[in-house]
């Protein structure tokens, strides 16, 4: 079946520094992938949408200088947190699609001290 | 305003029992729903999806009905095992492409 990896599977973080997270679909190719972050006790809140080869579509409140997403090839997407502060510690998790289907990631968690 | 809903934060049930799980959605129009679990410091995992014109889908001792009628869903694990406790989560696709998610029941089974 799809099978999506996520790197790293966790990272801990100075304040101001950048972190970027990738995001591979491992045996399919996704024309879009997406981009969640997930608070504790609380469910996924789509960050992103990324298509291949364009830019990325971000939510209403997510800041696109902010959280940087490339999605350069079709197995490949990365969200890079620049900047990071404590605050932006959560969960992120990203998913590829593939017609009606969509296979998430492990996801990442982001401690920034 | 659009909102989806699932019935309880958390659901205790006595092992073996069915836990019943709703989802519970206003002014979407669905062109499918899927339910996903979801253990602690992981991605969700596809359990079931449910097109508009589908009433009910069967996968081993896991059931969904979907009524489009009421605008809800119900997702059914059967003969549950104290494997089965994870957070349950329920996905709409909209006919906009739009994905939206529940925030989520905690199921927990008991020995």
């Amino acid at each position: 079946g799809a099978v999506v990896s996520q790197h790293p599977s966790w990272v801990i973080c100075k304040s101001g520094t950048s972190v970027k997270i990738e995001c591979r679909s491992l045996d399919f190719q996704a024309t879009t992938m997406f981009w969640y972050r997930q608070f504790p006790k609380q469910s996924l809140m789509l960050m992103a949408t990324s298509n291949e080869g364009s830019k990325a579509t971000y939510e209403q409140g997510v800041e696109k200088d902010k959280f940087l997403i490339n999605h350069a090839s079709l197995t490949l997407s990365t969200l890079t947190v620049t900047s990071a502060h404590p605050e932006d510690s959560s969960f992120y998790i990203c998913s590829a699609r593939r017609g009606a289907n969509q296979t998430f990631g492990p996801g990442t968690r982001l401690l920034v001290l | 305003s659009q909102k989806i809903e699932q019935n309880s934060e958390a659901l205790n049930i006595q092992e073996g029992k069915t836990a019943t799980l709703t989802c519970n959605y206003t002014n979407y129009s669905p062109a499918y729903l899927q339910w996903y679990r979801q253990d602690p410091g992981r991605g969700p995992v596809f359990l079931l999806l449910i097109r508009e014109n589908e009433k009910e889908k069967r996968k081993e001792r896991l059931k969904v009905t979907f009524d489009t009628t009421l605008k809800q869903s119900l997702f059914h694990i059967t003969a549950s095992q104290p494997a089965d406790s994870a957070t349950y989560l329920c996905v709409i696709y909209s006919s906009a492409s739009k994905i939206i998610f529940g925030s989520g029941t905690r199921l927990s089974i008991r020995p």
